[in-house]
């Protein structure tokens, strides 16, 4: 079951923060985080794993509310290099699974 | 260096036609992943390679096969396919298949179908 995203698009001016959301109907392992622009592949920013372990990347941060089963990515200070397609990719607690399901995307386009 | 590579960039083939894409990758990992990208939606997978042994195979046609000759290169057969699989083929890797791992993903091959 694919994660949701929200919001689906959203337009900032350089400098201004977004939070952006992930959440899902089933338990999850690890949350990815991945920024994908227009006719390349995505980028790994991020990973969130059960018990609160996080990883980071450039000056962007994120959550992870296992109880929720939420994550959320946090952009401050906006650059136009942030400008792109942000995923979520999550891995559910079942048996063995370990593949990634990716939420439906959230557009960001940075305005100078 | 975390590149992985995919050749080639566009291809076009008709519905009667047989081609592959190849995925390379030098970072000494052991899974490798096929995933297919429609327009503005997220990438879907279609397989997955583990220790060049094929671990998942997501329902996918029979018209798309894979293989994995050694533990750097991934190719995907294409034969008698259908203009709606048209899209974009993307090829990643991790160290070995664990929910953990960061996937690193190549460009794309940016398949049309006539």
């Amino acid at each position: 079951q694919q994660p949701v995203q929200s919001p689906q698009a959203v337009i900032l001016r350089e400098g201004e923060d977004a939070v952006i959301n992930c959440s899902s109907s089933k338990a999850l392992y690890s949350v990815h985080w991945y920024r994908q622009k227009h006719g390349e592949a995505p980028v790994f920013l991020m990973i969130l794993l059960k018990g609160g372990e996080q990883k980071g990347h450039e000056k962007i941060s994120a959550s992870f509310n296992e109880k929720k089963q939420q994550s959320s990515l946090y952009l401050t200070a906006s650059q136009l290099s942030y400008s792109g397609t942000y995923f979520c990719g999550t891995v559910f607690q079942t048996g063995s699974a370990r593949q990634l399901t990716f939420g439906s995307g959230t557009q960001l386009t940075v305005l100078p | 260096d975390t590149e992985v590579t995919q050749t080639p960039k566009h291809l076009v083939m008709g519905m009667t036609n047989k081609k592959s894409l190849k995925c390379e990758q030098h970072m000494g990992h052991r899974a490798m992943y096929w995933y297919k990208q429609k327009a503005k939606k997220p990438p879907e997978l279609m397989f997955v390679y583990s220790y060049e042994k094929l671990s998942i195979n997501e329902s996918v046609p029979s018209r798309f096969s894979p293989e994995c000759p050694n533990s750097s290169l991934l190719n995907l057969h294409l034969h008698a396919l259908q203009p709606e699989d048209s899209a974009l083929y993307l090829c990643a890797s991790s160290q070995i298949y664990r929910s953990t791992d960061t996937q690193y993903f190549g460009p794309g091959t940016r398949l049309t179908v006539l």
